[in-house]
């Protein structure tokens, strides 16, 4: 069946750093792909999202491009920030709208000043 | 309002009550979700509401769950005998799931979530 599968966390860094979450992909076609962000004490908001082989999405200085040939929809950050410090999960839907999304895990990133 | 809304934002109840939670969607999305997020599984499916459409109750974990969504637009998720194990954060997420103006693009926005513990 159709999964997600991010690395495992915590991921501890040094603001200023370089940040990759790696996630990988199951799906029968083409699905579009996501990374929401859980900041402590909030909702699951949508971060970026990519709908067709590669297109990049990016927000708030996060980037991630849908790479059908390796199956991948890894989020990049060049300089983390300790607003950052946050859950992220990477989900993917099956295109289709009104299909229900699966979600990864989710990765726990911790950013320190 | 503006977003998805959910009532209430924490509920302790005992084991083997029902509880029921609450979910307004943001006005004019006719999809509706239903999600549980817990420490050992993560975040999964449990609904899905589509317009006047029969529910998606694929995600459902038992037959103690259900949902209900009137008018098309508020939804309620009943638990009821609840376990130790119901223990989690419901979310609840709606989007406009209309192919013609959404498409491949369509974005699910989720509430704040209800925290449910079950002693």
């Amino acid at each position: 069946g159709d999964s997600v599968t991010q690395m495992e966390g915590p991921v501890t860094l040094s603001e200023e750093a370089f940040l990759t979450i790696n996630c990988t992909y199951t799906a029968t076609g083409y699905p579009s792909l996501f990374w929401y962000v859980q900041y402590p004490g909030e909702g699951l908001q949508l971060l970026l999202k990519a709908t067709k082989a590669d297109d990049k999405g990016s927000n708030k200085g996060f980037e991630a491009t849908y790479r059908k040939e390796t199956t991948s929809f890894h989020l990049e950050k060049g300089s983390v920030q300790v607003s950052d410090s946050a859950v992220y999960f990477c989900a993917l839907r099956v295109n289709q709208a009104g299909t229900a999304l699966i979600f990864g895990k989710g990765t726990t990133l911790s950013v320190s000043s | 309002g503006a977003g998805v809304s959910q009532s209430p934002s924490n509920k302790v109840t005992e084991k083997g009550k029902d509880v029921e939670l609450r979910c307004d969607p943001i006005s004019g999305h006719t999809a509706l979700y239903w999600y549980r997020q817990s420490l050992g599984q993560g975040l999964e499916f449990l609904i899905y509401f589509q317009g006047n459409s029969a529910p998606d109750k694929s995600g459902l974990p038992s037959d103690r769950f259900s949902a209900e969504r009137t008018g098309g637009s508020v939804s309620t998720l009943t638990i009821q005998r609840t376990q130790q194990e119901d223990s989690a954060v419901y979310l609840c997420a709606s989007s406009l799931a209309d192919l013609r103006v959404s498409g491949r693009s369509d974005t699910q926005y989720f509430g704040p979530g209800t925290r449910l513990t079950v002693l």
